[in-house]
């Protein structure tokens, strides 16, 4: 069966230090990999999306990037967070095979000052 | 760009009762799924519409898509404390989205006994 994990749960940054979170996938290959942030109480918004190893698309302009140094693993970074970063970032993959429902992560919640 | 608007935002049920959330969209959708988040965790997912008309039953859920295509609706009959949590929907605005979801904004459920 399909896992996806992500690390770490919970972290505190403050202002201007950089960031890199980790999502990696197990029991499938080749899938679509997606971050979101989550404000509180809000909606998901999705900020990076990648179809394969080394392919990134930004959805929103933002002072985050994402990479894809492997097949089933996702990376969001910052080189300096600022105080609007803080929220809970989830990971989410889809497989190419059943091209419906999004699987996510358990997320890392975020807290910059 | 395409939005998603869901209501009500917050919805405060007494157990037992009966009630409906909202998803509309101005631009045709091609498929609408929908998702369940609990308190602290991530989001879930229930179920995906695809055709016109569409109606889909799990338990005490009754999904619909509505013919247009634009909108879609939850309702949740004889309410209990296990349905607390926050209910998206997300729409794949085109089949060539790369699974690229749009989300609402959720409705807020909380439920007293």
């Amino acid at each position: 069966s399909q896992t996806i994990h992500q690390w770490p749960a919970t972290l505190v940054q403050p202002v201007g230090s950089p960031l890199s979170l980790e999502c990696t996938v197990e029991g499938t290959s080749n899938p679509n990999l997606y971050w979101y942030r989550q404000a509180a109480g809000r909606g998901l918004q999705l900020l990076f999306y990648s179809v394969g190893i080394g392919q990134i698309s930004s959805e929103v302009p933002q002072n985050l990037s994402a990479s894809r140094p492997q097949d089933r693993q996702f990376i969001l970074s910052s080189k300096k967070l600022l105080l609007s970063d803080s929220g809970f970032y989830l990971c989410a993959w889809i497989s190419r095979e059943r091209y419906n429902e999004q699987f996510f992560g358990p997320g890392t919640r975020l807290t910059v000052l | 760009g395409q939005q998603v608007m869901q209501i009500p935002q917050y919805q405060h049920v007494q157990e037992g009762e009966d009630f409906t959330t909202y998803c509309n969209s101005s631009t045709t959708l091609s498929n609408i799924q929908w998702y369940k988040q609990r308190p602290g965790g991530h989001p879930v997912f229930l179920i995906q519409l695809v055709k016109s008309g569409e109606v889909k039953k799990q338990k005490r859920l009754t999904f619909q898509f509505g013919e247009a295509k634009k909108n879609s609706s939850l309702h949740i009959t004889a309410t209990q404390t296990t349905d607390v949590g926050t209910y998206f929907c997300a729409a794949e605005r085109t089949t060539d989205s790369w699974g690229k979801l749009q989300f609402g904004a959720g409705t807020q459920v909380v439920v007293t006994p």
